[in-house]
């Protein structure tokens, strides 16, 4: 199985900062046939499933704010949050589909400063 | 827009089988994979497995010796059944429809306890 390792497990930010995550696979999850990378972001809330946010490591779900954007490529990716809002205080999950079984991370908790 | 709800037991015996359905609406389910995740109190979501309006499936191989999965086109519903059960599969099961590898909607999700 592919083992996802997000950092940091938590994270606290000011309203207005910058916030970023970042998560590790423990092999390569780029396709060489295509270049794209299958590594997908997700947002939980209390209560609630988890929402899609990115997918192909970098392109947005339709109706995500483009606050959220995604980086990185190969075994090193990276969601950064630009210009926080309390709305975004949330569980965050990256996941990979490059291989069955599909796993997530761990999981990183975004605070408000 | 497409909507998932599951259904089932809340709360179920060691050993028993579990057995949950998902009913999908606003969209068919003659396409795309259909998928359960779980995810127990404060960790990480795990990824059960994933069926075809086919039959095709494929199960995560750390729980595949006890699952089957099942889909009913003419109800536009999708089944999991999960065998011997024990405390450590109490967790909230989520359905959702899968998309080239990510999950773009997803059910409320259905608490299960296992537990005498």
């Amino acid at each position: 199985d592919i083992v996802m390792t997000q950092s940091p497990d938590s994270l606290a930010v000011s309203l207005g900062e910058r916030a970023t995550i970042n998560c590790k696979s423990s092999q390569s999850l780029l396709y060489s046939s295509n270049y794209k990378n299958y590594l997908a972001w997700y947002q939980q809330k209390p209560g609630q499933p988890p929402k899609l946010l990115l997918n192909w490591a970098s392109t947005r779900e339709s109706g995500v704010p483009d606050r959220f954007s995604g980086s990185g490529s190969g075994t090193d990716f990276t969601l950064t949050i630009s210009g926080l809002q309390a709305e975004d205080v949330a569980l965050y999950y990256c996941q990979q589909y490059y291989s069955l079984p599909y796993t997530f991370g761990q999981g990183t908790k975004l605070e408000i400063k | 827009q497409v909507q998932l709800q599951e259904s089932g037991p809340g709360l179920v015996k060691p050993s028993e089988t579990l057995s949950l359905t998902c009913s999908v609406s606003g969209g068919s389910i003659r396409s795309y994979y259909w998928t359960w995740i779980r995810q127990s109190p404060g960790k990480r979501p795990e990824w059960i497995g994933h069926m075809y309006h086919s039959g095709i499936t494929n199960y995560n191989p750390s729980l595949k010796s006890r699952v089957t999965m099942s889909i009913d086109t003419s109800k536009n519903q999708f089944s999991l059944q999960l065998r011997s059960l024990t405390p450590a599969d109490t967790a909230v099961y989520y359905c959702a429809r899968e998309d080239r590898g990510w999950f773009e909607f997803w059910g409320q999700g259905a608490l299960v306890s296992v537990s005498s």
